[in-house]
Formats: C-alpha cells, sequence, structure tokens
C-alpha cells in the first residue's frame, strides 16, 4: 500500500506571497492531520480534517487554513507569508475512526525569503 | 493542554550498547506513539502504544499508563540508529485526533 504522499518537496516564496501544500492520504484513510516543524517551536499541530470537515484546530493565525476533498486529499495554504513560516510542514494520514495511529508523509521544506 | 517531556535530551552511545528512551505526558491518553525522524525529515513509525508492551526486533516498548509514561528501548544499537525520536499523545477520545510532541531525543551511534 503506498505511504502518505506530499507535494511539492521543497518550496521557496518571498515574503507576502501565498503557497499551497499538497497531500495524499494513505489509500482508506480518511483523516488528514497538517503539523509545522520548526528548530524553534518543534513539532506543532496545525489542523485535522475528516470527511471533508475541520475536526480539530491548532493555535495558529488564520493566514494557515486548509481543506479536504471528497477522494480524502488535502490541501493547506498560508497567505502572506512572514519569514516565521520558514518550516517543514508534515502531513499524516490515519483511519480516524477507531483507531488514530497517525503516518507521516515525506513533507514539505518551505523557505521564504 | 497535555504536556510531554522526553528524556534525556540528547545521547550518545557506541555501537552495541544498549539504551533506553522515556516520555512522561501529563494526562491520560487515547493515542501514544513513538517515531524516529530521518535525516531527510520524515517520521518513521516505530510503536503505536497507548498501554502495553510491543517488540519489534532490536526496539521495544513500554507504556504504563496509569503513571504516565512511556518507555522506548533500544539493544544492540547501531549507527542507523541515529537520529531523532518523538514521543507523542493524543489525549482525545471520539471524534478528533490531534497529536502532541515532545521535544525530541537526538541519539548519535558512534561506530
Amino acid at each position: 500500500k503506498a505511504g502518505v504522499t506530499q507535494t511539492p518537496r521543497y518550496l521557496i516564496k518571498t515574503r507576502g506571497q501565498q503557497v499551497t501544500l499538497s497531500c495524499s492520504p494513505i489509500s482508506g484513510h480518511r483523516s488528514v492531520s497538517w503539523y509545522q516543524q520548526t528548530p524553534g517551536q518543534g513539532l506543532q499541530f496545525l489542523f485535522e480534517y475528516f470527511s471533508e470537515t475541520q475536526r480539530n484546530k491548532g493555535n495558529f493565525p488564520g493566514r494557515f487554513s486548509g481543506r479536504q476533498f471528497s477522494n480524502s486529499r488535502s490541501e493547506m495554504n498560508v497567505s502572506t507569508l512572514e519569514l516565521g513560516d520558514s518550516a517543514l510542514y508534515l502531513c499524516a494520514s490515519s483511519l480516524g475512526l477507531t483507531t488514530y495511529e497517525q503516518y507521516f508523509g515525506p513533507g514539505t521544506r518551505l523557505t521564504v525569503t | 493542554g497535555i504536556q510531554v517531556e522526553q528524556s534525556p535530551p540528547d545521547l550518545i552511545l557506541q555501537e552495541g550498547a544498549n539504551s533506553t528512551l522515556r516520555c512522561n505526558f501529563s494526562d491520560s491518553v487515547n493515542n501514544l506513539q513513538w517515531f524516529h525522524q530521518n535525516p531527510w525529515g520524515q517520521l518513521i513509525n516505530l510503536f503505536y502504544i497507548p498501554s502495553g508492551t510491543k517488540q519489534n526486533g532490536r526496539l521495544s516498548a513500554t507504556t504504563v499508563a496509569t503513571e504516565r509514561y512511556s518507555l522506548l528501548y533500544i539493544s544492540s544499537s547501531q549507527t542507523t540508529d541515529s537520529g531523532v525520536y518523538f514521543c507523542a499523545v493524543d489525549p482525545y477520545t471520539g471524534a478528533n485526533s490531534k497529536l502532541t510532541f515532545g521535544k525530541g531525543i537526538t541519539l548519535s551511534v558512534r561506530p
């Protein structure tokens, strides 16, 4: 079974621009979660989607948003990029119902200049 | 929110040595996972272990939910075991999942 895939793997953007990251979960998984990893803050939860609905949200500004499609693929968007948004963005998928074990993708490394 | 503390923060071993990594958490959990982050950043699942004991080759893990801690044991360490080990927990039950991560333990295994 194929794992979680994320595109693109690397991205360089300029401050003020916006960016969209994509995540395809493991086949059959209906829950997709997003995390941000930075050297200073570590790994932090952004949000979780299940069946196209946001079920949980972390403590991030409204510039961070996401959505999930009917095939469970998910995208996250960051608008008005700031230098501090430079990070590794990780996506995870799980069945989302009776078991919650999460499986992570390889990540998208975003650099904001 | 729930607090997760991992210790020690750094660990240096000689190849072949054994080690124990600890994770303490501040509340009851529905999910506890151990991950190894590879040099490219991907989190590799080691164990899904909200309670009990599991073993996978040279690695084993034990979670004592009533005392709010989990241990990851690495036996006969190899240089390929080097990297950062994370413990992550989710205290919620029901219709959501949100992992809270510890700061990680950096393991260096020397040949």
